[in-house]
């Protein structure tokens, strides 16, 4: 089954305890992309991917790390979360052509407190 | 710069009649347009995408949305609601020459159908 998973799906930590969200697809897509998603402010994307070792910016990055060293894994890393880090958050990917680019598939989403 | 939205929070309907889910946009050039549906406790679905074509699309679970470029409008409908119906929607635009994936989401539209 085609699928975006993420681990874990729920995490209550303390401010500047580092974490880990990690983020892996079946479907050999070479686009993927972390969103947060706050009540008001629907999703924004933080980190995207084009491919193996190349990764940027989106609009909200700050505070996060991401690294893709495998086509299917895209972690999201917090070195010293803080409390305005609590959020819904998702990861997606696509395929890379015209066609497969059109749509994203979302994982199930994690959701993170920060005490 | 591309926004998108959804000027409803919320948006009552009785099971049977029809349902309307509104959306606006603002992208220079053709947008690629999109609705995903979040279920509580689930991730994002995909129900329908405009690329180019036929201005009304049909998606997944008897939704459509009818594309109005004059009006600069994606509008999600459905002739007769259900109350499993009952989600959170975003509309959300793409910018086919942007060299990322990104979406840009709506603030989401909670809808409630009423037995």
């Amino acid at each position: 089954e085609a699928q975006v998973t993420q681990n874990p799906r729920y995490l209550i930590t303390v401010t500047g305890k580092k974490l880990t969200v990690t983020c892996s697809q079946n479907m050999n897509h070479e686009y993927m992309s972390w969103y947060r998603q706050d009540p008001g402010l629907g999703l924004r994307q933080i980190y995207y991917s084009m491919n193996v070792e190349v990764t940027d910016k989106g609009d909200v990055p700050e505070g996060y790390k991401v690294s893709r060293k495998e086509k299917r894994n895209f972690p999201l890393i917090l070195e010293s979360p803080s409390p305005n880090q609590t959020s819904l958050y998702f990861c997606a990917s696509s395929g890379r052509d015209r066609v497969a680019r059109e749509t994203q598939y979302f994982g199930p989403g994690t959701r993170l407190l920060v005490l | 710069a591309q926004s998108v939205a959804q000027p409803e929070d919320q948006v009552n309907v009785a099971e049977g009649n029809p349902l309307t889910v509104k959306c606006t946009y603002s992208v220079s050039g053709n947008p690629y347009l999109f609705w995903y549906v979040q279920y509580p406790n689930r991730g994002l679905q995909f129900l329908l995408k405009y690329i180019t074509g036929d201005n009304l699309v049909k998606g997944s679970y008897g939704f459509e949305a009818e594309f109005n470029k004059s009006q600069t409008s994606f509008h999600l409908k459905k002739p007769s609601a259900l109350v499993s119906d009952s989600a959170l929607y975003f509309c959300a635009v793409r910018d086919p020459g942007g060299a990322t994936n990104k979406l840009i989401f709506g603030t989401g539209t909670l809808l409630a159908v009423q037995p």
